[in-house]
């Protein structure tokens, strides 16, 4: 199965700051199916990013994706105070679907 | 709009069973698979299986080959969760996820999550 590894476990920032999470996988993705998904306490996963690079319907454009093969990265500009959460990728192109162990943001 | 509505929480004792519900609305039930995906407390995600509503066609995580099943019922548009011979390290929030009509192992919608909890 693909591993999926990100960094860092835990990111410390200030609103309004740019954020920068990475994510890398052991084997190549196909296609470059890599998502991203952001999840608050007590509340399910919401998609973010599909195909490494595409906003899923209703995200805000401070958000991006980029990478391909084996690293990915998502970024968000500019940090808002809704923004901090823990933030976990995806590799959805070869079975067993993997996800990372997770991103936590966190307010500095 | 899409809506994925799960069962309550449930506790059983270790070596029981639990099957949990989620009714799907807002879209035609029968285009779209079904996945399941748990997270144990404090921990990440962890992908169980999908479920193809229109005939039924399942692919389970090895690691629970064996002891899930999913199943659903067309007239009420509801998919269904069975885990067997549960065990305390099963203690998790179940979460059904849609896949997306393109690339349906991606995961577009998710319920609110039921938590199971196996205590004896």
């Amino acid at each position: 199965e693909i591993v999926l590894t990100q960094s860092p476990g835990t990111l410390s920032l200030s609103p309004g700051e740019r954020a920068t999470l990475s994510c890398r996988a052991s084997q190549s993705v196909s296609s470059n199916y890599l998502a991203w998904y952001q999840q608050k306490p007590g509340q399910a996963p919401r998609l973010l990013i599909y195909g490494a690079v595409s906003r899923a319907t209703g995200i805000p454009d401070r958000f991006s994706g980029s990478g391909s093969g084996t690293d990915f990265t998502l970024t968000i500009s500019r940090l808002e105070p809704e923004d901090f959460a823990v933030y976990y990728c995806q590799q959805y192109g070869r079975s067993p679907i993997t996800f990372g162990q997770g991103t936590r943001l966190e307010i500095k | 709009q899409v809506q994925l509505v799960q069962s309550g929480a449930e506790v059983r004792k270790p070596g029981a069973s639990v099957k949990v519900s989620c009714k799907a609305s807002g879209y035609s039930f029968a285009s779209y698979h079904m996945h399941w995906v748990r997270q144990a407390p404090g921990q990440g995600l962890e992908w169980m299986g999908i479920f193809n509503p229109n005939g039924g066609d399942t692919i389970y995580a090895q690691k629970f080959q064996g002891r899930v099943t999913m199943t659903r019922d067309t007239s009420t548009s509801t998919v269904y969760m069975d885990l067997s011979s549960l065990r305390s390290e099963d203690t998790a929030v179940y979460y059904c996820a849609r896949g997306d009509y393109d690339d349906y192992t991606l995961l577009d919608y998710w319920g609110q999550g039921t938590l199971v909890t196996v205590s004896s």
